[in-house]
């Protein structure tokens, strides 16, 4: 039972373009939608999130987009860099617990 | 303005051993959450605590896994007789109390299990 998928598990992109990352989601309860990123052997960092009211978000490089309807959010990350390189998670928030999706691997190429 | 703080970083247990993993939350944050990490997957739920008090543990295993928050000192999650599947990365995450905020989750850096 997988509410949160993230169904592309990597991602190359040329450095300068634009990254866009995608996630689903079976359970219109949730309060929050969390993006993450994580490097091997550390802990996961937050990034950027959204309130299940809104429908866009934006911190600098990074924008979550949220598409209630279609139960669809996306992280666009732009432009992008080479230490971007990273596992990202998505995460849906519900009463004190998160709920991850499986991780896309981002690979910024110079 | 230290983050999450877990130790051990890495511990290496035989089968039927106890595993005890540490967690300092974020200074000024009383919610403290374990998840766990199986190769190649995401991150897991385990159990959500608050001070002397667990307020949800619907992911943790029925036997063998425990957790406490206590007054004092560090939060522990506790594994009993580790069998080999128990190798995982675990995360301990904080937040802050009240409503604002309490949706974003802060990690440490994890402790890596490994059992033989």
């Amino acid at each position: 039972d997988q509410q949160v998928k993230q169904n592309s598990p990597s991602l190359s992109v040329q450095e300068g373009r634009i990254s866009i990352l995608n996630c689903d989601y079976t359970n219109s309860m949730f309060d929050y939608f969390l993006w993450y990123k994580k490097y091997p052997a550390e802990g996961p960092t937050f990034l950027i999130s959204i309130s299940s009211i809104k429908d866009k978000n934006e911190d600098g490089r990074f924008t979550v987009f949220l598409n209630k309807s279609a139960k669809h959010l996306s992280l666009h990350i732009v432009p992008s860099q080479p230490g971007d390189s990273a596992v990202y998670f998505c995460a849906a928030y519900k009463t004190g617990k998160l709920i991850f999706g499986q991780g896309t691997t981002l690979q910024v190429k110079p | 303005n230290a983050g999450v703080m877990q130790n051990p970083r890495h511990l290496v247990r035989r089968r039927g051993q106890e595993a005890r993993l540490r967690c300092s939350p974020m200074k000024g944050h009383s919610h403290v959450y374990w998840y766990r990490q199986l190769p190649e997957e995401g991150l897991k739920f385990m159990v959500y605590l608050q001070k002397e008090n667990i307020i949800d543990e619907s992911g943790m295993p029925k036997e063998r896994f425990s957790a406490e928050f206590p007054k004092e000192g560090p939060s522990i999650l506790r594994i009993q007789q580790v069998v080999r599947g128990d190798s995982a990365a675990y995360f301990c995450a904080s937040s802050p109390a009240g409503l604002a905020g309490e949706e974003t989750q802060y990690f440490g850096p994890g402790t890596r299990l490994l059992v033989l």
